[in-house]
């Protein structure tokens, strides 16, 4: 079983503030590292994949980098709004087509 | 998320029930995980399936846990004599295949879950 961690595991910031998250994972085996948004009684939906180190992917104010050497993706939202509040999950994906999935990180955003 | 079916929602076991949780993938998704959330924990990988083939059951408890993707029809995740450690929200998730070419495209897309609540 592989470790994925996020760090942090919770995060409260004020509307408009701008903030930032990390995923850690192994640096070997790599296939891709997924980002998934989870609110509150709903399903993990898709973000990004990534594939390629120096990958940089965005939706809107959200952004995503990767950095596949050294074991890292890190998330980012520019100008928080209270929508944005969910729990970021990353997940880890194999040459097998396993996924290993971290505790995600909780984020409030407060109007 | 839209078309992958979980059912159903909740579902509430005496210890030493049986639990059958189904799962009916999006229109033409082959790929069917399994994943379990423990009160508290991130989501924990239990089982990968296609049709009618298991391809990665590392994540599965040895004992009274199985998992099936038929032919037809949707993939089921069986627990045998349930104990209230079973007390968990059960997601699924499918996926396309990797293309031939090997980029990833197997994004997942997760049902809403089944919680289970052993008594």
């Amino acid at each position: 079983i592989l470790n994925v961690e996020q760090s942090p595991q919770s995060l409260h910031v004020q509307e408009g503030d701008s903030t930032n998250f990390t995923c850690s994972f192994p640096s070997s085996n790599f296939y891709a590292l997924h980002w998934y948004r989870w609110e509150t009684a709903k399903s993990p939906e898709a973000l990004f994949v990534m594939t390629l180190n120096g990958d940089e992917k965005k939706k809107g104010r959200i952004s995503a980098t990767l950095n596949t050497k050294e074991g890292y993706s890190y998330l980012y939202i520019k100008g928080s709004q209270p929508e944005d509040s969910a729990t970021y999950l990353c997940a880890f994906n194999g040459p097998g087509n396993q996924f290993y999935f971290g505790t995600g990180t909780s984020l409030t955003v407060i109007p | 998320n839209a078309g992958v079916m979980q059912n159903p929602r909740h579902l509430v076991r005496r210890r030493g029930q049986e639990a059958r949780l189904r799962c009916s993938p999006m229109k033409g998704h082959s790929h069917v995980y399994w994943y379990r959330q423990l009160p508290e924990e991130g989501l924990k990988f239990m089982v990968y399936l296609q049709k009618e083939n298991i391809i990665d059951e590392s994540g599965m408890p040895k004992e009274r846990f199985s998992a099936e993707f038929p032919k037809e029809g949707p993939s089921i995740l069986r627990i045998q004599q349930v104990v209230r450690g079973d007390s968990a929200a059960y997601f699924c998730a499918s996926s396309l295949p990797m293309t031939a070419g090997g980029i990833a495209k197997n994004i997942q897309y997760f049902g809403a879950g089944t919680r289970l609540s052993v008594l």
